[in-house]
């Protein structure tokens, strides 16, 4: 079974960092699923609001999407060796304040199937 | 201001037929683009509900249903349960936007 695990939320400054991290499980070669044969996405929810979509990277890592709103301040990656999905956010705002999802999708057109429990990331001064 | 428009609530009483509707553009369901419907329950993580607009992943019972006709797409659940009450989401591909986009999400009551 595919798990997720995010880590590296907490609370931050109006202007500072954070990293998350995703961390896949469950990926194996026998069973034809792969790591690096998915895009990775992260998607949030704001408190009292709905779920708004971050940023996606491509299995190999070489593509990435952003939405308009963390554009320019967040960045996407991942380690296929690690399993590992990353989101570096820089010059946080307190709109990002929210509960932060990895989830795992074939491309940027399809469903995502398999979701984290969320990490949370507070931006407050 | 979501990119797909969503009723922000429905509610109804055990065993009733409802229809949450998703209503996009031609930037995005009328591009032809799929749509997914999630289930997210208070303190959980959303589950995938249906993929490709109509299509149910195992183990989703079949009291939910998708559909989708030019730049609208919906969700059905019959025979609803108290267990159905949570929040449900639309979710595409928007090729303007180049990114994806979620509705703005549908809060069931079950009464």
């Amino acid at each position: 079974e595919v798990q997720l695990v995010e880590s590296g939320g907490g609370l931050v400054q109006p202007g500072g960092s954070l990293r998350l991290s995703c961390a896949a499980s469950g990926f194996t070669f026998s069973s034809g699923f792969t790591f690096s044969g998915y895009a990775m996405s992260w998607v949030r929810r704001v408190p009292g609001k709905g779920l708004q979509w971050v940023s996606t990277i491509s299995g190999s890592g070489g593509v990435t999407y952003y939405a308009d709103s963390v554009k320019g301040r967040f960045t996407i990656s991942r380690d296929n060796s690690k399993h590992t999905l990353y989101l570096q956010m820089n010059s946080l705002r307190v709109d990002d304040t929210a509960l932060y999802y990895c989830a795992r999708m074939p491309t940027i057109l399809s469903s995502m199937d398999v979701w984290g429990q969320g990490t949370t990331v507070t931006v407050s001064s | 201001q979501s990119v797909l428009t969503q009723p922000p609530s429905v509610s109804g009483a055990p065993g009733q037929r409802f229809t949450i509707s998703c209503t996009g553009s031609s930037a995005n369901i009328g591009a032809g683009f799929d749509v997914h419907w999630y289930q997210q329950l208070p303190g959980a993580a959303p589950k995938l509900l249906i993929y490709a607009n109509n299509n149910r992943p195992s183990g989703v019972p079949d009291r939910f249903s998708g559909s989708k006709s030019g730049t609208s797409a919906s969700l059905a659940i019959t025979r609803l349960q108290p267990e159905d009450e949570a929040d449900y989401f639309c979710q595409s591909y928007d090729n303007i936007l180049s990114g994806v986009v979620f509705g703005g999400g549908t809060k069931l009551t079950v009464l």
